[in-house]
């Protein structure tokens, strides 16, 4: 059965430095998007893309985030200089038309120090 | 407005019990109400979803039951399981310009024997 793969599974980086968090969606899949769950609370939507341009993003996808398909196969979550707060799971997530079903990956624990 | 309120926030249940998990949302352009089930170190996984214009859907021992007016729905696990054990999310989505999913608090299952 085809799933959405994330990596790394864990990610531990120092305050102020840059991560790429990397998702591959469902191969036939055209839509994708990012969530968060800081750890024991709900999950938060940050951004969908589609066309490779950004459809929606949330108040919390400020500046120090950005988004990018690089090639045909995967999809990025960059945070430019993170911050102790950023530390959480993201989730990426695709879905094959829109307002369809979105499928989620397992997750990158990302631990800011 | 865009919030989903999810209750309770953790649940024991017995095993052969029904559990029932709750939710209420504000926002009447949600029109697509998915539960999700998250297993420890897991991604989101989609249980079960309903849209508006029915009141009740059944999927094996998963039910949700929908109330448009008073604007709340609520997920039925019959026959509970120790497998059942895991956090469950509602959620809601608006078909008006966005796909973006907006979830509950989540809801922590416990199936004891």
């Amino acid at each position: 059965e085809p799933e959405v793969t994330q990596t790394p599974s864990h990610q531990v980086t120092q305050m102020g430095q840059e991560v790429i968090l990397r998702c591959v969606p469902i191969s036939n899949h055209l839509y994708f998007y990012w969530y968060r769950q800081i750890l024991g609370q709900k999950v938060e939507f940050l951004v969908s893309f589609y066309n490779n341009e950004i459809s929606e993003k949330s108040e919390i996808f400020d500046d120090q985030f950005s988004v990018e398909r690089p090639d045909g196969s995967n999809f990025t979550l960059k945070i430019r200089s993170t911050k102790l707060e950023d530390s959480a799971m993201y989730f990426c997530a695709s879905s094959a038309v829109s307002y369809n079903e979105q499928f989620f990956g397992p997750g990158t624990r990302l631990t800011v120090l | 407005q865009q919030q989903v309120k999810q209750s309770p926030q953790s649940l024991i249940v017995q095993k052969g019990g029904i559990s029932i998990i709750n939710c209420a949302y504000e926002n009447t352009a949600f029109d697509y109400f998915p539960w999700y089930q998250q297993f420890p170190g897991k991604g989101p996984a989609l249980l079960i979803a309903i849209r508006p214009d029915v009141s009740e859907k059944k999927e094996g021992r998963f039910t949700i039951s929908f109330n448009k007016s008073a604007k709340q729905f609520s997920l039925h696990i019959m026959d509970s399981q120790p497998g059942d054990s895991a956090t469950y999310f509602c959620a809601a989505r608006s078909n008006f310009g966005n796909e973006k999913l907006t979830f509950g608090t989540g809801t922590r299952l416990t199936i004891i024997p």
